[in-house]
């Protein structure tokens, strides 16, 4: 049973325009909250990451939106550049534990 | 600062045998994570290393195993592979934990024939 969903595959952007990839999970205990980025070929980067005391987390060109009572979370990419074109993983942990939880993931495909 | 590095890139195996993959983590880091992705499983977490013990375990056979050295290198090893074992392994570190932000190396990929 999949705690973290990335219920979109894929997802395609015109460049300049916002993109929003989704994940959702059901383990409430979950409290932290990360985004990564992966290209082919290369391990997964850092994008950001959120606390559940904070409902928002901004760092550039990306926000990163965390409603609780959902379960719900968004990464908001503005504006959109075709160098973004990747794979994006969301993970959660429960507090006290090292373990995350990664999602599926979602391939965002900027086009110019 | 160096990233993580990982060794072999690339590794071919026949059913049954034993395989060892190396990784590097950045300088100062602690915690060193293992992790397998697959098409239809994506990221899942086999292990965790902190300060050369094991601090937490995914899932996993007892045929994946692993160590970690004094200089924080870490080692996974899988014993008597299965076709099923074919993936990427991903080793990632990190100074605060596997839970936060970590820092992942490139990959090896394990072809299991």
């Amino acid at each position: 049973d999949q705690q973290v969903k990335q219920n979109s595959p894929s997802l395609s952007v015109q460049e300049g325009r916002i993109s929003i990839l989704n994940c959702d999970y059901t383990n409430s205990m979950f409290d932290y909250f990360l985004w990564y980025k992966k290209y082919p070929a290369e391990g997964p980067t850092f994008l950001i990451s959120i606390s559940s005391i904070k409902d928002k987390n901004e760092d550039g060109r990306f926000t990163v939106f965390l409603n609780k009572s959902a379960k719900h979370l968004s990464l908001h990419i503005v504006p959109s550049q075709p160098g973004d074109s990747a794979v994006y993983f969301c993970a959660a942990s429960e507090q006290g534990s090292y373990i995350p939880t990664f999602g599926r993931g979602t391939s965002l495909i900027v086009h110019p | 600062k160096a990233g993580v590095t990982q060794t072999p890139r690339y590794l071919i195996k026949t059913r049954g045998q034993q395989v060892t993959l190396s990784c590097s983590p950045i300088s100062g880091h602690r915690s060193v994570s293992w992790y397998q992705q697959t098409p239809g499983q994506g990221l899942q977490f086999l292990f965790e290393y902190f300060s050369e013990t094991q601090r937490n375990k995914g899932n996993f056979p007892g045929r994946f195993s692993g160590r970690q050295f004094s200089n924080s290198r870490s080692e996974m090893n899988v014993s008597t592979l299965e076709l099923g074992d074919s993936a990427l392994y991903l080793c990632a570190s990190s100074f605060a934990g596997a839970a936060y932000e970590q820092y992942f190396g490139p990959g090896t990929r394990l072809t299991v024939t």
